[in-house]
């Protein structure tokens, strides 16, 4: 069985530009969760989404938006890149909102 | 969210068994203590997960206290591929403010040494 899925696996953008990431969950999850990895730190926790709408939202800056699509699909968006955003951002798919989460290999951004 | 402490660094040797603490003293009683691991530069990779009882699968066992202040997680005969980051989390049923969200902390960084 397919896990889940991001792309792209690697980025690099400039300051203020913007990026859209990429997110297929495991087939029959319902829910895709997004967290921002910066070197050395855990995950920490950006958006939560089942059933196309929003259920939970970290401490991130409105830059930051995400979807969900019919196919329970998502896309994380970043505005107006700062220097810091540099970091893996990983995607985590569940059956429903408090289930395990199983998490995607990630896509790392560069912002120079 | 019920905060987690965890030794920075531990080391095992192959085939002996990892025993990785955690403590979470402040947990309530509709909040579940999940492991996830992760291996340099890979997603997180989910473990194991319980709430008072101890819990067992392929992976691993997860031994709670009976005041669920503390936890173990045991890998019976660790691997040089059981190398990485052990993350201890609390995670709050519905409509706990840690509800859906994993909140990571810093882990403890496994090593297993032939």
């Amino acid at each position: 069985d397919a896990g889940v899925t991001q792309s792209p696996t690697h980025l690099i953008k400039t300051r203020g530009q913007h990026v859209t990431l990429r997110c297929s969950p495991i087939s029959g999850h319902k829910s895709v969760s997004w967290y921002q990895q910066v070197l050395g730190q855990g995950p920490q926790f950006i958006f939560q989404y089942y059933e196309k709408e929003e259920r939970g939202r970290g401490n991130f800056p409105d830059r930051f938006s995400a979807r969900q699509f019919p196919n329970y699909s998502s896309e994380l968006n970043v505005n107006a890149l700062l220097l810091g955003d540099s970091a893996l951002y990983l995607c985590a798919s569940s059956f429903g909102i408090s289930y395990e989460q199983y998490f995607g290999p990630g896509t790392r951004l560069t912002v120079t | 969210d019920a905060k987690t402490t965890q030794p920075t660094s531990m080391d095992c040797a192959e085939g002996r068994a990892a025993n990785l603490p955690c403590n979470h003293s402040t947990i309530s009683g509709n909040e579940y203590v999940y492991w996830y691991r992760q291996i340099h530069s890979q997603g997180p990779q989910y473990i194991i997960h319980g709430l008072k009882n101890n819990e067992t699968n392929e992976m691993a066992s997860l031994i709670i206290t009976e005041d669920r202040k503390s936890s173990t997680l045991i890998l019976p005969h660790a691997t040089l591929r059981d190398t990485a980051v052990y993350y201890c989390i609390v995670r709050g049923l519905a409509g706990g403010t840690s509800y859906g969200k994993l909140t990571f902390g810093q882990g403890t960084i496994l090593t297993v040494h032939p």
